[in-house]
């Protein structure tokens, strides 16, 4: 198993803060998804960063992909209370056994 | 609409009965998959499956039974339920591969008493 920590845990900010959550791991993947979880629902992709160094940007989030591929960030910039959420990476094991796993989570409360 | 359906959405059962989970895709994906989502450990693959009559076990598959006779219907039965089952589980579809990104159901709410 090719563990994925997510820091933190738990993130209680106030409307307008920016934040940061991290994704780590050992293993190198040859890509990195970021999932958003609501009450309820079920996890729905934010976006697929493939090569080391990416940044990509959707509105007022950053996600960035290690330069070695074992990591990734999600910035926020300027929270709102719309982005609440459970936030999942997942990562694509680039040995080719072709499996996806998940980390722990990191869950965000955006507080008005 | 097209998308992936999960059911029930709730359900209460007593240890030592079999349950079934249903999960439902109108997007003729190849793969489908079942997760379980507990507190602490994130999402755990149960089972997965490539395609029509291939199906292959998963991170926690023990306790936990698959069929996939059709494309879009994947289900998952718990043969002798145990409370350890109580949990979360998702149903998700991929069109190609198993490392795309994933289309999730809602979730069943699974209380084993």
């Amino acid at each position: 198993t090719q563990l994925l920590e997510q820091s933190p845990q738990f993130l209680s900010i106030q409307e307008g803060e920016n934040l940061t959550v991290y994704c780590n791991s050992s293993s190198v993947f040859s890509s990195l998804q970021w999932y958003r979880q609501e009450p309820g629902e079920g996890p729905v992709l934010l976006v697929t960063v493939v090569t080391g160094g990416e940044v990509k940007k959707l509105k007022r989030l950053t996600f960035q992909f290690g330069d070695a591929r074992k990591d990734s960030s999600l910035h926020i910039t300027a929270a709102q209370p719309g982005d609440t959420g459970l936030y999942l990476c997942a990562g694509a094991d680039q040995t080719g056994a072709n499996n996806l796993f998940f980390g722990t989570g990191t869950r965000l409360t955006v507080i008005p | 609409d097209a998308g992936i359906t999960q059911s029930p959405r709730y359900k209460i059962t007593e240890t030592g009965r079999q349950v079934t989970l249903m999960c439902h895709q109108t997007w003729s994906h190849s793969y489908m998959f079942w997760y379980r989502q507990d507190l602490g450990h994130g999402l755990r693959l149960i089972y997965y499956s490539a395609a029509a009559d291939i199906t292959d076990k998963g991170e926690v598959p023990d306790g936990y039974v698959v069929s996939r006779s059709k494309t879009e219907n994947f289900p998952l039965t718990l043969e002798s339920a145990t409370r350890s089952q109580t949990s979360v589980y998702f149903c998700a579809s991929s069109g190609l591969t198993r490392v795309e990104p994933q289309h999730f159901g809602d979730g069943t709410r699974l209380s084993i008493l």
